[in-house]
């Protein structure tokens, strides 16, 4: 079972800020099948980067992903208000499909 | 537009039953590999269950197997999940999510509540 850990818990920024959230798998993703997510309350996911850095569709290029094997990076390059948010990856290289626990992103 | 819209979530008692539907409308169903994912009260997404388009493999987490069935029936265009032995833990805001590209998923239902308390 690959285990997905996301780090950090929390991250606290301001609006126009930078942020970087790490996603490492206990084994290698194969073929990078790797995707982030966005969640907040009383809404569903939204499927923001799969294939590791391929955006979907109408995801604004603020977002970025990046990595491969073990450590992949889900980078927002300059925050706005509506980003605030909680951030999931997602898994599916080998069975079982796993996400990890999750990035709240706050505003600060 | 693309939509999932889930049913059936309601209270129930432990060890008891219970059927969740998720209908889709806005694209070819029959296609598409498609997800049941669950949260849980003040928890994080976890992937409970998934069918291939034909409906000839499945897969499930092993905290589920051998108590919920998925299944799907094409011409309905609808995607179900049958739980049984129900426990406490398996209280969930339930999602039902079309297979995206690259083994993401791409479209998500609101949700279905399930709760197991007696």
């Amino acid at each position: 079972e690959t285990v997905l850990t996301q780090s950090p818990g929390t991250l606290s920024l301001s609006p126009g800020e930078r942020a970087s959230l790490s996603c490492r798998a206990s084994q290698s993703v194969s073929s990078s099948f790797l995707a982030w997510y966005q969640h907040k309350p009383g809404q569903a996911p939204r499927l923001l980067i799969y294939g590791a850095s391929s955006r979907a569709t109408g995801i604004p290029d603020r977002f970025s992903g990046s990595g491969s094997e073990t450590d992949f990076t889900l980078t927002i390059s300059r925050l706005e208000p509506e980003d605030f948010a909680v951030y999931y990856c997602q898994q599916y290289g080998s069975s079982p499909l796993s996400f990890g626990q999750g990035t709240k992103l706050e505003i600060k | 537009e693309e939509q999932l819209v889930e049913s059936g979530g309601s209270l129930v008692q432990p060890g008891g039953s219970l059927g969740l539907s998720c209908t889709a409308s806005g694209f070819t169903f029959s296609v598409y590999w498609m997800h049941w994912v669950r949260q849980a009260p003040g928890k994080g997404l976890e992937w409970v269950a998934n069918i291939k388009q034909d409906g000839g493999e499945k897969d499930y987490a092993d905290s589920v197997k051998g108590r919920f069935t998925i299944s799907r029936d094409n011409a309905k265009k609808s995607l179900y999940l049958q739980m049984n032995s129900l426990r406490a833990e398996d209280t969930a805001l339930y999602y039902c999510a079309r297979g995206g590209p690259l083994r993401s998923m791409d479209v998500w239902g609101q949700g279905t509540t399930v709760t197991v308390s007696s």
